[in-house]
This record gives C-alpha cells, structure tokens and sequence, in this order.
C-alpha cells in the first residue's frame, strides 16, 4: 500500500518570505501522480499544483513550485513571496497511474501541514 | 467554486437517526468519491464511483451506504453512527480518462453524532 508521510505538523513563516513544505511517500510502483491541496479555514480543498513522475521538470504554477526526486520519493512544495492568504493546511497527495480510458481511483493522503503566514 | 456542491452543510444525528448526504458536480466528470476527514487523521478514502458504478470500498462499516444513481449526483446514507464517525466528509468528482485526473472537492458536510 502506499503511504504519504508529512513531517511537519506546523510551519511559520514571514510574509514575502519563502518556505518550503516536505512530503514523502512510499510506492512501488513506478508510473503515479503527485499533488499539493489547500485547505483553508473553509475546509474547501483547492489543488494547489500537481506532478506527473515520469516528468523529470518540476512542475510550477506562479509562486508556488515543487522540488520533485523520484528516486528519493521526495515532492516538496516551495512558496515563494508568501501571503497572508496562503496560510492554510497543506496536504500532499498520491494517486496510481491511471491508463488511458481506464476507471478511477482515490488520493493517498499525508496528515497535512499548518502554514501560518506572520504579517 | 460552485464545481461540487455538498448538502447539508453541517449536521447533528444522534445514534438511532437515518440520514442522507448529497453530493453534486457541475463539472462533467463521470468519477465521485467520498472521504473521511476525522481531526488528526489523514483523509481517508472510503468510497469510488465510476460511470454510475462502485469500484472501491474501502473497508467502510455498513452503517455508510453510498449510492450513485448518476454521473452527477453521490449520495452517502447513514443509519446507526457512532460517535467516532462524527468527522468532516468530503465529496469529490474527476474525470476518468487517463491522465491526471484531478479530483475536485466540495465544501464538505461536517457531521456531529451524539
């Protein structure tokens, strides 16, 4: 099965600094997905980036980035220029390949990590 | 984001009670899920719909009774909980051809059992 580990239960971070969030996993599979979600106070979960793993390029969607090592199964997040709205829980996610017209199939999740942006 | 919409948003049952959750995507996909967000667990899958038809069931006690009677709409009937499946459930809606595949959220139903 496969597992997300997050090990940081809470981040602090000055606004327009830059912090980085760290995410593990563990699969033996070789083709997956990988993603970051939002959580804010609303509880609504919002994709923040995502990450194919037979893509070598980081993945990047304006100040937020990932730092992605496949063969270390390390997929940080690195937000940059940090905003007071970006304080929320972070959760990496896994997901298996899904092929080509194939069925559907549930994220793995980590336990999250608390950001807190300090004006 | 009104993509997944979810009803009720906040509910309280006691023990004996039967109620429903509602599930809506907008979003043309044909994939739904539900999850389980209890504090200080990581989400947990509990239920995959695709085309109209269950595909994982995640070891979810029988008391959680999912139905799908189309693309759209995901249902999660409860009879019987307990206090420990008080939690945060979420709805979410993919498309499922190949390729990412990214599930959509909706706002959750936060449910409190007494």
């Amino acid at each position: 099965a496969q597992t997300v580990t997050q090990s940081q239960p809470e981040m602090s971070v000055q606004e327009a600094e830059t912090v980085t969030l760290s995410c593990t996993y563990d699969t033996s599979e070789s083709d997956y997905y990988l993603f970051w979600y939002k959580q804010p106070p609303s509880r609504q979960m919002i994709l923040v980036i995502r990450q194919e793993a037979y893509k070598q390029q980081n993945a990047t969607e304006n100040r937020f980035s990932v730092n992605f090592q496949k063969a270390a199964k390390s997929f940080s997040l690195k937000i940059s220029d940090s905003q007071l709205g970006d304080a929320a829980m972070y959760f990496c996610a896994y997901r298996r390949l899904m092929y080509s017209g194939g069925g559907a199939d549930g994220l793995t999740f980590g336990k999250g990590t608390h950001l807190i942006i300090q004006p | 984001e009104t993509g997944v919409t979810q009803t009720p948003r906040h509910l309280v049952m006691g023990m004996t009670n039967k109620k429903s959750l509602k599930c809506e995507q907008h979003l043309g996909h044909n994939a739904m899920y539900w999850y389980k967000q209890s504090a200080k667990k990581p989400l947990e899958l509990m239920f995959v719909y695709s085309l109209e038809e269950r595909v994982e069931n995640n070891s979810v006690p029988s008391r959680f009774s999912p139905e799908c009677p189309n693309s759209s709409h995901l249902f999660l009937h409860l009879h019987t909980l307990q206090p420990e499946d008080s939690a945060l459930y979420l709805c979410a809606s993919s498309s499922r051809l190949g390729g990412f595949g990214t599930q959509y959220f909706g706002p959750g139903t936060r449910l409190l059992v007494l």
